[in-house]
């Protein structure tokens, strides 16, 4: 079954550390761009990063530059995103989303249900 | 940068009646990056269009999408129950970019 499956949101306080993974499953996962999309509670999706099939390539929003870190793991067919000096404004759920493009189209074609990050003290 | 402006930000309408949605771009953006996705309460986003005009896999022919240069329209021509969500654009330009949504909810 083609499927992506994020974890590891919850609570954390300002500044704290949170580290979200994303499996997937029915696809080769090497052959895919993927990118993590956050939704801010009542808000409209914003875009936060993406990384290349190899991992060699990444890049991020102007909000989380030099906070957060993209990362995949091929062999585990898994894709990380590494949280640090979290601020309230991050609060939101965040997707992992499939990249398919190629010179005449891009586009977020398979999303995951999202995990839900709260900053709070 | 870029900036998307979707319009209207709510779109009362009842099932049956035509939706058309608005995409505007900032600046001139390729109609091959331009794509729209639906969303429904407590899902994830799911993708309808994409290159502006063409339908995702199992998306039904009540749907189509047009425009080129800075304006972009998404068309329901006759919406069903389970249509009532909020549409969102996206623009590929160096990186992704989303507009601010549309929702159509039953009037």
């Amino acid at each position: 079954q083609v499927q992506l499956v994020e974890s590891g949101g919850g609570l954390v306080k300002p500044g704290g550390s949170l580290r979200l993974s994303c499996a997937a499953s029915g696809f080769t996962f090497s052959d895919y761009y993927m990118s993590w999309i956050r939704q801010a509670p009542g808000k409209g999706l914003e875009w936060v990063s993406y990384i290349s099939g190899s991992g060699s390539t990444f890049y991020y929003a102007e909000s989380v530059k030099g906070r957060f870190t993209i990362s995949r793991d091929n062999a585990k067919n898994s894709l990380y995103l590494q949280m640090n000096s979290l601020r309230a404004e991050d609060t939101a759920v965040y997707y992992c989303a499939r990249i398919s493009y190629n010179w005449n189209y891009w586009y977020f074609d398979l999303w995951g249900r999202g995990t839900l990050v709260t900053v709070s003290s | 940068e870029i900036v998307l402006t979707q319009s209207p930000g709510t779109l009362s309408l009842s099932p049956g009646e035509r939706a058309t949605l608005s995409c505007r771009a900032s600046q001139i953006i390729s109609s091959s990056y331009l794509v729209w996705y639906q969303q429904k309460p407590g899902q994830a986003p799911r993708l309808l269009m994409y290159g502006a005009s063409s339908r995702a896999t199992g998306i039904p022919d009540r749907f189509s999408g047009s425009g080129s240069g800075t304006d972009f329209t998404l068309t329901i021509s006759r919406l069903e129950p389970e249509d009532f969500a909020v549409y969102y654009c996206q623009q590929y330009h160096r990186s992704p970019l989303f507009g601010g949504g549309t929702k159509v909810e039953i009037k």
